[in-house]
């Protein structure tokens, strides 16, 4: 079964606003990633927030993680056309046993 | 995505057809994992191997076979093909940084079963 769960499924932004993408767990964490697929490509890992942290962020990248209602956030700012691409969480379960859990995604368009 | 090669890129089958998909990683790394990613469903774990000779099954392991004879490569097999078996495959690699488990993707197979 999917741990992770993305919304929206879709977002249509203009270049330059920010994007904002959730994704919502089940089970407990050792920690939360998120990845980017461009169109025809395999995924690139972009950032990773553990379980003890709440925020993290790398270049227009900011990430938060609230364990206690198991969800967490990707915001994307002054966004661009090039970061047009499909974004998926994935955990690292307690008990996942060295295996991620990929959520289903977000297509995130960005509109010049 | 360089460190990982996925061959064949594209191939079209006939159901009860056999093939196998190769996944080369040149990172020597242990742990490397078969995914499928079909519309609406993301990625979901067909097999996955933590070292030279060992294979395990993963959420979705039916109608597979793997094998991971030699530590740089993982083989994906697909003994009787089906049409729910049309996917994009994709193969990855375990990477370790400060204790945390990060995947290295290839760069997918696209497989038709007509």
């Amino acid at each position: 079964s999917q741990q992770g769960e993305e919304d929206p499924q879709a977002l249509s932004i203009q270049e330059g606003e920010n994007a904002t993408m959730n994704c919502s767990y089940k089970t407990s964490i050792n920690n939360l990633q998120w990845y980017r697929q461009n169109s025809g490509r395999g995924l690139v890992h972009l950032i990773l927030i553990r379980s003890n942290e709440r925020e993290k962020h790398s270049g227009r990248l900011r990430v938060t993680l609230d364990t206690s209602k198991k969800s967490s956030s990707l915001l994307i700012t002054a966004s661009r056309a090039a970061d047009t691409a499909s974004y998926f969480c994935a955990t690292d379960r307690v008990q996942g046993a060295q295996k991620l859990v990929f959520g289903q995604g977000t297509r995130l368009t960005i509109n010049p | 995505n360089a460190g990982v090669t996925q061959t064949p890129k594209f191939r079209v089958l006939k159901t009860g057809q056999s093939m196998t998909l190769l996944c080369a990683q040149d990172m020597n790394h242990e742990y490397m994992y078969w995914y499928r990613q079909d519309p609406g469903m993301g990625l979901r774990l067909i097999h996955y191997s933590v070292g030279e000779g060992t294979t395990a099954k993963g959420e979705v392991p039916d109608g597979y076979n793997v094998s991971r004879l030699k530590k740089q490569n993982f083989l994906l097999g697909l003994e009787s093909a089906a049409p729910s078996q049309t996917s994009v495959y994709f193969c990855a690699v375990r990477e370790v940084f400060s204790g945390a488990n990060v995947l290295t993707f290839g760069a997918g197979s696209r497989l038709t079963v007509l």
